[in-house]
């Protein structure tokens, strides 16, 4: 069966450093990928979305990147962190004709 | 207009009531329509999934997606209270690698 992994589950960081999380999903072979934002009351923002290994777009201007080395594998990183980008990050993936499976979520805290 | 509209809440009913959840949306290009339910904290979980118009049933849950008024509902009968969470609908032109649109959620609690 397919799982999908996200860590770490909370993170609190400076203003200005680096970030850096990590996605792996199992059990598939070429799935979809997708970076999310979620904060209070302004629901599920998509970040990202990749179809294959170094194939990446991007759906917001903003200080983060997304990166696949791997098929499998989905990293979300900025070099430096702002305020704003506090929130809940979720990775998520699917196949064609197939919803969604989220991860279980990064909380990211900016301070 | 936005794409997809979703009513909030907050939504509080008693245990055991009929829940109605529902979503407008503006494209009518979109065919595969979602429900995610999300707990406090976590990821969204995949509910119930359609596609075009009519009616799907999955245990206390079902599904209805009228597309010539662009409204889709989810239904759940004989509440309890784990079922309490932050519902989503969700919705896509295409099935596959199409990037779905979310509604903002609607808050249930559901009360003992």
């Amino acid at each position: 069966s397919q799982t999908i992994h996200q860590w770490p589950a909370t993170l609190v960081q400076p203003v200005g450093s680096p970030l850096s999380l990590e996605c792996t999903v199992e059990g598939t072979s070429n799935p979809n990928l997708y970076w999310y934002r979620q904060a209070a009351g302004r629901g599920l923002q998509l970040l990202f979305y990749s179809i294959g290994i170094d194939q990446i777009s991007s759906e917001v201007p903003q200080n983060l990147s997304a990166s696949r080395p791997q098929d499998r594998q989905f990293i979300l990183s900025s070099k430096k962190l702002l305020l704003s980008d506090s929130g809940f990050y979720l990775c998520a993936w699917n196949e064609a004709g197939g919803g969604y499976t989220f991860g279980s979520g990064t909380r990211l805290t900016v301070v | 207009q936005k794409e997809v509209e979703q009513d909030p809440g907050p939504l509080s009913v008693p245990e055991g009531a009929i829940v109605s959840l529902n979503c407008t949306y503006s494209n009518s290009a979109f065919q595969y329509f979602m429900w995610y339910r999300q707990y406090s904290r976590k990821g969204p979980e995949l509910l119930m999934y359609t596609y075009s118009s009519g009616n799907k049933e999955d245990g206390r849950f079902t599904a209805q997606v009228d597309k010539s008024s662009k409204y889709i509902s989810l239904f759940i009968r004989d509440s309890q209270p784990s079922d309490s969470a932050t519902y989503l609908c969700a919705m896509s032109a295409q099935g596959g690698s199409e990037k779905l649109v979310f509604g903002k959620g609607t808050k249930l609690t559901v009360n003992p």
